[in-house]
Parts: structure tokens; sequence; C-alpha cells
């Protein structure tokens, strides 16, 4: 198994400004990927990073609002800008196990936007 | 990409098996099935995955029918600590990676 923390686990912030929230994986990866849980809500594919080269993102997000890095294979960072009350949720990232598709996810960072 | 189809919530009592089934009638051919578990406040944890037939693990057995287009997650002898959310996912590697759309899920609630 993989293990993963992210950094902050949680935050409050003033609307419009921006978040950075990283995450770190104990062993190298291809592929990490970023959601956002609202409250009492499912998990939504934020976008895909692949180490070396642009996110991928889901419908309904763009790079201007969630940038994110991926500088190597062990490290990824989302950054939340912007930040309204809307925003206020739970990112979790998580990683692909290659030949099994399973993947593992970080404990998540809880933001509030006020 | 194949959309699940999930009770939204179930009640079970200690000791139980729970059995929750999942319709997914557009899987692809090379999709897998997978479920995971989430406690609250805390990410999702795999427990198990399939493609056809029975799959069995130390936690879960999975149950696939021939034309695929369902699955049940069998819980046997669930514990108060069961108690979470369970999300069945049909996996989409057209971009080459697996790339996870979760549904709704089932809150299972068991009880004493």
């Amino acid at each position: 198994s993989a293990v993963i923390s992210q950094k902050p686990s949680r935050d409050i912030c003033q609307r419009g400004t921006s978040l950075t929230i990283q995450c770190q994986v104990d062993s190298q990866v291809t592929m990490m990927f970023w959601y956002r849980q609202q409250p009492g809500q499912s998990l939504t594919l934020i976008a895909t990073a692949n180490q070396g080269s642009e996110a991928t993102y889901e419908s309904g997000f763009v790079i201007d609002k969630f940038p994110i890095s991926r500088p190597n294979l062990t490290f990824s960072t989302l950054t939340v800008s912007n930040m309204s009350p809307e925003d206020s949720s739970i990112y979790l990232c998580s990683v692909e196990r290659l030949a099994t598709d399973e993947q593992f996810f970080g404990p998540g960072t809880r933001l509030t936007v006020l | 990409l194949a959309k699940t189809t999930q009770p939204i919530s179930m009640d079970s009592y200690e000791g139980q098996e729970v059995n929750i089934t999942c319709s997914h009638n557009n899987i692809a051919t090379n999709d897998y099935i997978t479920w995971y578990q989430q406690f609250p406040s805390q990410g999702p944890r795999f427990i198990i995955q399939g493609y056809k037939t029975k799959v069995t693990n130390e936690v879960a057995s999975l149950f696939i029918p021939a034309d695929r287009k369902s699955s049940t997650l069998s819980l046997p002898r669930v514990s108060l600590s069961d108690t979470a959310v369970y999300y069945c996912l049909v996996g989409d590697r057209s971009g080459g990676y697996n790339k996870l759309i979760f549904g709704a899920g089932t809150r299972l609630a068991v009880h004493p």
C-alpha cells in the first residue's frame, strides 16, 4: 500500500485568498489524482496529474482556479485560487497502484472559506 | 463512462450479512468493478475489485453475474465498525489510467 500525507489537514481562509494543498507519497507513483468532497456529498474528480506534463482537468474545473503542480514522482500540489465560500470542501489526493487499478487516498484537507 | 446506481442507504444489525447491489448497465468490456469504503473524516479505502464471477478477500465478497450489468458486495457478519459509506465504481481506462468516477454511494448503518 501507499502512505499519503496531506498538508494542511484543515484551514480556514478568507474570501479572495488562495490556498496551496500539498500531497506527499512514500513511494514513486505515476498518476496522482485530486478530488473534492463537499459536505455530505460524494467525491468529484478535479484533475489528474502525471509527472512531467500538464494536469488533465475534468469538466467544470479549470487550471486558473485549481492550478496543479507535479514536480516529481512523490509530490503534488493543488492550489485553490481566489476562494469563495462555495469552495469550502474536503480536498483529497490519491495515487494509483499499477497493475491492480487500486487507488490509495490521502486523509484529506478540510477547507472552510469565510 | 459507465454510470453506477446503488441504494442510498441501508440498515443492518451486528452479526448479519449485508449485501449491497450496484447496477452498471453500460459497463464496457475492459472495465473492472471496484468497491470503496469511506468512514467520516477519512479518505475512501479500497475494499475489493473484480471483473466477473466471484471474488473473495479477507474483508468481503464480490459477486458479478455473467452479463456484468450489476454487482453485489457482500459483507459477512457486520459489526458496528462497518458503518460507513460504500461506493461502487466502474473504472475507465480510456486515458491510459484508471479514472474513478464516484456515484452517490450507499450509507450503511449497523445497529447493535
